[in-house]
Parts: C-alpha cells; structure tokens; sequence
C-alpha cells in the first residue's frame, strides 16, 4: 500500500543485538496492526494498537504508536534466530474504514 | 474444526482460465478479504466485504470477481488468468474494526 511506509525493506542483524522496524503513514492511523510471517506460510498476530503512545509488549517484541498516530515502531531485543521472517504494518483504509491495508512489509534475518 | 480455511492450498492453472479460489471462515466474521503477496510488495488488498452481498474494490482488483452469498464463504475467481496474476493469495477475516484480523494459510497459484 502507497498509504503505509515501512522502513526497512530488509534487515540482517547478528543474533542478539536489538532492531526496530518503522511504519510510516500520512494520515492519522485508527488502529494499527502488526503482524509476522514466517517464509512461505501465513500471517500470525503480535499486537494491535489503538490510542497514541501506546506501547504494547509480548516477549521481546514491544509496539508502540506515537502520539499523533501517524507512526508505529516494532522494537525486538536481544534478537532470536525465531524472530527471522517478515514483518507487517496493517491499518484501516482511509477511503472506507472498513478496509485493511498493509506495508511492503520488512523482511528480518538473524545471523548466528 | 474452527478457523479460516483455504482451498486449494496449490494450484497450476493455464493462461485463458478461470480459476476460482475458496475461502471459509467458521466465525460468521462479518468482513472477509482477500489479498495478494508478491515478492516487493506486501500485501495488497484485492476485493473485501462487509457482509454478505456487499463487496468493494480494493487497491488491485483488475481481473478478479468476488461474490458472497453467505457470510461464511468468500470466493475469488480470476475470470481469464493471466502470468501477472501468479502469487500466493490470502484470505482473512475479522468480527469489527480493530479486532485481530484471521488469515487462512494461503493459496499458492501459479499461470503457466
């Protein structure tokens, strides 16, 4: 989707080390959805947020939307070989609110 | 069983074909959507519906037809398929806006 930014495209981290991913939007998100993808197979749930600057953590993943709502971090610490695989921002639609839209998503490999 | 089931899981269709994929959902989810997953791309939403016999474009819907006669269902048929449209197709689902979104596990489809 043009509408929601992610950034990075790819990254390699060693295993251990800390990373963030980045979504970006140009409007104002109502209800922000991360999700993960682990190679060929389907998409599993992490978090979803609602109100700005929350933050939401499940293990060593933590989310957060930013106060203006415009922009959402997915942060991993001390990064496991089980974190590889890809990542994805979903929003609802701007033009009919029912609609889901997702990021190019981000695409994480952990180096031994 | 309960969940969101996808059929077939593979497929290998010609050009010139109409192909027509399934989607189950056993929640009577209200929206269900379809989308595609190209290398690059994310995903992009093709067709969704709000309920049973209201559907909306999406951001690619060019060559696809959707209909759903009953909430539970949710099929996608490419009309005359063409090389373009080989991907792996997800189908989700979801109660209401800012509820967990539910993915099948895919559709691997492939025009020779």
């Amino acid at each position: 989707s043009q509408e929601l930014e992610q950034s990075p495209q790819s990254l390699i981290v060693q295993e251990g080390k800390n990373l963030t991913i980045n979504c970006t939007s140009s409007k104002t998100l109502y209800g922000l959805y991360w999700y993960k993808q682990k190679y060929g197979e389907g998409l599993i749930f992490l978090m979803m947020l609602q109100k700005g600057g929350e933050e939401k953590s499940h293990e060593k993943i933590t989310a957060k939307l930013d106060e203006k709502k415009q922009q959402s971090s997915l942060h991993i610490t001390a990064s496991q070989p089980s974190h590889a695989g890809i990542y994805l921002c979903g929003a609802h639609g701007w033009g009919g609110a029912q609609k889901l839209v997702f990021g190019q998503g981000t695409r994480l490999t952990i180096n031994p | 069983d309960a969940g969101i089931t996808q059929s077939p899981r593979y497929k290998i269709t010609e050009t010139g074909r109409q192909v027509t994929l399934m989607c189950h959902q056993t929640w009577s989810h209200s929206y269900m959507f379809w989308y595609r997953q190209d290398l690059g791309h994310g995903l992009r939403l093709i067709y969704y519906s709000a309920a049973a016999d209201i559907t909306d474009k999406g951001e690619v819907p060019d060559g696809y037809v959707v209909s759903r006669s009953k909430t539970e269902n949710f099929p996608l048929t490419l009309e005359s398929a063409t090389r373009s449209q080989t991907s792996v197709y997800f189908c989700a689902s979801y109660k209401a806006m800012n509820t967990e979104a539910f993915f099948g596990q895919g559709t691997r489809l492939t025009v020779v």
